[in-house]
C-alpha cells in the first residue's frame, strides 16, 4: 500500500511570511497527526485528528499555526507568520484506528531565514 | 505529564558487536512504549512496540526491547549490529487512551565502525 505522502519536501521562506504543508494519509486511516521535529530533537506532537475532528491540539501554537482536515482525508498545516524558530521538519503520520501503528511520511523540511 | 529520556546522544559500535540503547520514561499509568528508527532524509519507521503482555518484545531487523516497570526502562538491544543499522533511534511513550499521541525522547545517533 502507498505510504503517507507529504509535500513539499523542502521549503525556504523569510520570517513573517506564510507557508502551508500538505499531507495525504494512507487510504482508510482515520487518525492523522502532525509533528514538529527541530534539528537534534525528537518529534513533538502538534495536533491529532480523528476523521475531520480535532482530538488534541494542546501543543499547537494557535497564534500562528493552524491545521485542518476538512473531508477527513488530506490535511494541511499552515504557519502565518513564520518565525525563525519554526525551522524544523514537519512530519505527518496516520493510523488506521487509535492505538494500532502510526506510519510516518518523509516530512517537509522548513527553513525560515 | 509523560516524558522520555534517552541518556546517550551518540553511540559508536563496531560491526558485529552487540548494541543496547537506553530509554527511561515517566508516565503515571501503564505506558505504551515504542522504538522508531530514522535514517537520513527518511520518515520514522517503527521497530517494535509494547502495549501489554510479555515484557520482552521482538521487532523487525533483529531488534528486541525489554520493558522493566521497576526501572521505568525500555532498552533496545541487538545481538550483532550491521553497518546498515547506522541511524537515529527514538524511544517514545504513548498515552494509553484514544490515539497514539506520542512523546518522543531526544534520540540516540548510532554510528557503526567497519
Amino acid at each position: 500500500e502507498a505510504g503517507v505522502a507529504q509535500s513539499p519536501r523542502y521549503k525556504i521562506i523569510e520570517k513573517r511570511q506564510s507557508v502551508a504543508f500538505w499531507c495525504n494519509p494512507i487510504s482508510g486511516h482515520a487518525t492523522l497527526y502532525w509533528y514538529q521535529q527541530i534539528l537534534g530533537q525528537g518529534p513533538k506532537l502538534l495536533i491529532q485528528f480523528q476523521n475531520n475532528g480535532v482530538v488534541d491540539d494542546s501543543q499547537l501554537p494557535k497564534d500562528r499555526f493552524s491545521a485542518e482536515r476538512l473531508k477527513g482525508v488530506d490535511s494541511t498545516l499552515k504557519i502565518q507568520p513564520a518565525k525563525l524558530e519554526d525551522s524544523a521538519v514537519y512530519l505527518c503520520a496516520s493510523e488506521r484506528t487509535a492505538n494500532t501503528e502510526a506510519f510516518f511520511g518523509q516530512g517537509t523540511r522548513l527553513t525560515v531565514v | 505529564a509523560q516524558s522520555v529520556t534517552q541518556p546517550d546522544i551518540h553511540i559508536t559500535v563496531s560491526e558485529g558487536a552487540s548494541l543496547e540503547l537506553r530509554c527511561n520514561y515517566s508516565y503515571g499509568a501503564t505506558p505504551y512504549l515504542f522504538w522508531y528508527v530514522q535514517s537520513p532524509g527518511q520518515g520514522l519507521q517503527l521497530l517494535l512496540k509494547y502495549f501489554s503482555g510479555d515484557t520482552l518484545v521482538q521487532g523487525i531487523k533483529g531488534f528486541e526491547a525489554e520493558f522493566k516497570r521497576s526501572q521505568s526502562s525500555f532498552n533496545l538491544r541487538k545481538p550483532s549490529v550491521h553497518w546498515s543499522d547506522a541511524a537515529e533511534y527514538f524511544c517514545a511513550v504513548g498515552a494509553n487512551n484514544a490515539g497514539n499521541m506520542l512523546t518522543f525522547g531526544g534520540g540516540t545517533r548510532l554510528m557503526v565502525k567497519p
